[in-house]
């Protein structure tokens, strides 16, 4: 059975561009949540979709948006780019939202230059 | 303000010697901690998650404790291993009307030596 797959692994960008990162959950799950993790701040919450539906949001700027599709696989975009944007960002999956059990992925390896 | 603390940020301990990791948290109203292992450019793993009514689970040589009154848990890892070289991170969950958040703590970063 495939893990969550998270791609693309690392990524290079300069500020005021955007990105998207793609998030495949695992075959059976519906709940896709994402999550930044910098050294400073540790992980924080970004959102989570269920049912291509956002249920749930952290706290972070319009920027950070997201999307879901039938497949259940989620894409996260970040528009005009800034420096402190750089962070590891993970993706994890589970059957429901807030489930008992989330499986993550490796994660986006972002730098913003 | 809904937080959680963990100590020690760091910790280096001989293989095969045991170890306790220590989460405190001030959320309200509290749903489930979860402890999370997390090695180095990989996503974190689940290792237990807790209710409100668990005490303790295990799972293999980690033992997960949860004392609801003083809003502590704490990681217990037995008999070391090099692999249990990571960082463990402590989540707890707050549920209010149907909607729920995750509070993290900052992790520590253990580091098991041969």
């Amino acid at each position: 059975k495939a893990g969550v797959t998270q791609t693309p692994r690392y990524l290079i960008k300069t500020r005021g561009q955007q990105v998207t990162l793609s998030c495949s959950p695992i075959s059976g799950h519906r709940s896709v949540s994402w999550y930044q993790q910098t050294p400073g701040q540790g992980l924080q919450f970004l959102f989570e979709y269920f049912s291509e539906t956002q249920r749930n949001k952290g706290n972070f700027p319009g920027r950070f948006s997201g999307r879901q599709f039938s497949n259940s696989r989620s894409e996260m975009n970040v528009s005009t780019l800034e420096l402190g944007d750089s962070a590891l960002y993970l993706c994890a999956s589970s059957f429901v939202p807030a489930g008992e059990k989330l499986f993550f992925g490796s994660g986006t390896q972002l730098s913003v230059l | 303000k809904n937080q959680v603390e963990q100590s020690p940020q760091s910790l280096i301990i001989l293989e095969g010697k045991n170890c306790t990791l220590q989460c405190n948290y001030t959320v309200s109203p509290f749903s489930n901690l979860r402890w999370y292992k997390q090695d180095t450019g990989r996503g974190p793993v689940s290792l237990t998650i807790m209710t409100f009514s668990e005490n303790t689970k295990s799972n293999g040589r980690y033992t997960a404790t949860l004392d609801a009154d003083t809003k502590q848990s704490s990681l217990h890892i037995t008999a070391s291993q090099l692999s249990d070289s990571a960082s463990y991170i402590c989540v707890v969950t707050i549920t209010t009307s149907g909607t729920y958040k995750y509070i993290f703590g900052t992790g520590t970063r253990l580091k098991v030596l041969a």
